[in-house]
């Protein structure tokens, strides 16, 4: 069975870094194929990729937020984590963890930005 | 990026009867494999999103048949052949042909 499971602050300052863990089981990100991805929904919008890395360590960013993020991998703790610098209060969002297979996704972290 | 427009944005509709949403993606969502990589979201009120299509026409396990999609290229539906409550929610289709990978804005289910 894969969960996933995000983890992080829920509350951070604006131009403070965002620090996301996203916690798996039941999968192995060195497995061929596999990747973990960043989803994030504001409040009553829509969805938007964020970053995904790659079981060989590829990674993709939006290109609209690209400078801003960076997604790392620990294989053997099996966690992703992103940090996302420079937050803003339009960074409001609900913060999805998924599988790259779409079919397996994180609870979901609402972090708010406010000072 | 990819723009996946959706319509419409809001459906209200009668339990037991169809609902149909549009996706049309800004450029063609042929991938050089020869798939077309677009899928349908389902997210109820306070849950995560779960993917109940793949490749614009292929149910996810658990989906039940009364949902179906279809379309090529840069025009795509899902429909729910007679809709029951549990089905109120909003509907996202999804591109995974180009990065960054986009979804659509959203088709809000409701019971009328």
């Amino acid at each position: 069975q894969i969960t996933l499971k995000e983890s992080g602050p829920t509350l951070v300052k604006p131009t403070q870094t965002l620090t996301l863990t996203c916690t798996f089981s039941g999968f192995s990100l060195s497995t061929s194929g596999v990747g973990v991805g960043w989803i994030r929904q504001p409040p009553g919008k829509a969805l938007e990729w964020l970053a995904l890395i790659y079981w060989d360590d590829d990674k993709r960013y939006s290109p609209s937020l690209k400078s801003r993020l960076t997604i790392t991998k620990d294989t053997s703790r099996n966690q992703v984590v992103l940090t996302m610098t420079n937050m803003d209060p339009v960074d409001t969002a609900t913060y999805h963890c998924v599988h790259n297979n779409l079919r397996n996704w994180g609870q979901g972290t609402l972090v708010s930005v406010s000072s | 990026d990819v723009v996946m427009t959706q319509s419409p944005l809001s459906l209200p509709v009668t339990l037991g009867q169809p609902a149909s949403i549009s996706c049309r993606s800004s450029q063609s969502l042929v991938h050089s494999d020869g798939n077309t990589y677009l899928n349908w979201f389902q997210q109820r009120p306070g849950q995560s999103p779960r993917r109940l299509i793949y490749t614009v026409s292929n149910r996810d396990s658990g989906v039940p048949d009364r949902f179906s999609g279809s379309g090529s290229a840069t025009d795509f539906t899902l429909k729910i052949s007679r809709v029951e409550a549990e089905d109120v929610g909003v509907y996202y289709c999804m591109q995974r042909t180009h990065w960054p990978w986009t979804f659509g804005q959203g088709t809000k289910v409701e019971i009328k």
